[in-house]
């Protein structure tokens, strides 16, 4: 079964260092990963997303994540937080299995940050 | 533009009685989506269509009807309602479904409490 995780429910960071919010997935096919945030009482929006090339890819709001295939992970980093990062943060992997293609949620991280 | 506009924001039911929420995009998508969001579980799909004139399940159906009502409007009806489906509610859409490549694009979300 294909499945995404989210291993840290909640993350407290201080203001200005740096975080890593951790995503695995399990699938032996091609798939396509995304990072979506979702501020307080607001929609999700997406953040970045990988589907081909370089494994570094750079979205918004100074975020980054790295695709290591053979780990099955595609962590997202923010090398120095502000306060405007609080937010939950899912990853999401769009496996295509013919026939069976969806979008998949992890549970979500909940990025605090503290002044 | 709008994006993908929700209505009503918040509502609360009773158990047992029926209610209908709106999803509306400009953006010329052909696909919408709705979701619910609950604490722990991430988003999971509740239905989608695809195109104009289509819907398909999703992982969590049960309970809920759909009706895309044109490219633009993708309604989602609780025929009796019950405490189970208190939730968080989305309605997101995308320029194409099947394609994992497209970005999501989500609405404000409905909060509904069913009593």
């Amino acid at each position: 079964a294909q499945s995404v995780t989210q291993l840290d429910s909640q993350v407290p960071v201080f203001e200005e260092a740096p975080v890593e919010l951790r995503c695995n997935y399990s699938s032996s096919v091609s798939v396509y990963l995304f990072w979506y945030v979702q501020y307080p009482n607001q929609g999700l929006q997406l953040l970045l997303k990988y589907l081909s090339g370089s494994t570094l890819v750079k979205g918004i709001n100074g975020f980054e994540a790295e695709f290591n295939k053979s780990q099955t992970s595609f962590h997202l980093r923010k090398p120095s937080v502000h306060i405007s990062d609080t937010a939950e943060y899912f990853c999401a992997v769009f496996i295509s299995n013919f026939g069976n293609e969806k979008l998949t949620f992890g549970t979500g991280t909940r990025l605090t940050i503290i002044p | 533009n709008a994006g993908v506009t929700q209505t009503p924001k918040f509502q609360v039911l009773k158990t047992g009685q029926s209610m209908t929420l709106q999803c509306a995009q400009d953006m010329n998508h052909n696909s919408m989506y709705w979701y619910r969001q609950d604490p722990g579980m991430g988003l999971r799909l509740i239905y989608y269509s695809a195109s104009e004139g289509t819907t398909d399940k999703g992982e969590v159906p049960n309970g809920y009807n759909v009706s895309r009502l044109n490219k633009r409007e993708f309604s989602l009806r609780l025929e009796s309602a019950a405490p189970s489906q208190t939730s968080v509610y989305f309605c997101a859409s995308s320029r194409l479904t099947g394609e994992g490549t497209d970005t999501q694009y989500f609405g404000p979300g409905t909060r509904l409490t069913v009593l």
